[in-house]
């Protein structure tokens, strides 16, 4: 089956850099992704990663290492709204379908 | 333009009774996803859409779901003889289909159904 394990808590102080890790294992992998949700929101995308490295958007940054099975997401110069859960996700198939994590819940604090 | 928008959004329930959950995707989006949300939980795919049919149902839990889509464009989620352990936020997403479902699906804000 896939899986994927990712920390179910992390707290940080506005202006500073939190990583958030995901490890995953799957039976084809297709790309990982991270979405945002705020409580009560939609979940929204933040990035893809098909190949390995680094892809920078902003304040956010998301890695992969398709060998180790592991990518991350960084965020930088935090802000109290980047307070929500952030989840990694992996197709399921070939037909799109996303296995998510159980999320990150992601405190900023003053 | 118009994101993908689910009705209703708040549905409370007496245990045993039917529920029918919409969704309209943004147009011109084939692949349509149904997940399910429990209470800090992550999202538990359900069932997807591409235009009308839906090749894969593998994620809906028991024969008391079901859901349709009519027109390559709307979707209804039912789910009958309502249980406790329904209660959850359902949540759509569409994509343009093909590899492009592996990067962003668009989600809609979510129906949270309560059964009593």
């Amino acid at each position: 089956g896939q899986s994927l394990e990712q920390p179910s808590e992390v707290t940080a102080v506005e202006g500073a850099i939190v990583q958030i890790n995901c490890t995953y294992q799957t039976s084809g992998f297709y790309g990982l992704s991270w979405y945002q949700q705020h409580d009560g929101g939609a979940p929204t995308f933040l990035s893809y990663n098909a190949l390995d490295g680094l892809e920078e958007t902003g304040r956010f940054s998301s890695f992969l290492s398709r060998s180790d099975s592991y990518g991350y997401l960084l965020l930088q110069e935090l802000q109290m709204k980047d307070s929500a859960s952030y989840f990694c996700a992996v197709p399921g198939g070939s037909q799109g379908n996303l296995i998510f994590g159980k999320g990150t819940k992601l405190s900023v604090k003053p | 333009g118009a994101g993908v928008s689910q009705s209703p959004s708040n549905k409370v329930t007496e245990k045993g009774k039917d529920v029918e959950l919409r969704c309209d995707p943004i147009s011109g989006h084939t692949a349509l996803y149904w997940y399910r949300q429990s209470l800090g939980q992550g999202l538990e795919f359900l069932i997807y859409f591409q235009g009308n049919s839906a090749p894969d149902k593998s994620g809906l839990p028991s024969d008391r779901f079901s859901a349709e889509r009519t027109g390559g464009s709307v979707s209804t989620l039912t789910i009958q003889r309502t249980q406790q352990e329904d209660s959850a936020v359902y949540l759509c997403a569409s994509t343009t289909g093909g590899p492009s479902s592996y990067n962003e699906q668009f989600f809609g804000p979510g129906t949270r159904l309560t059964v009593l």
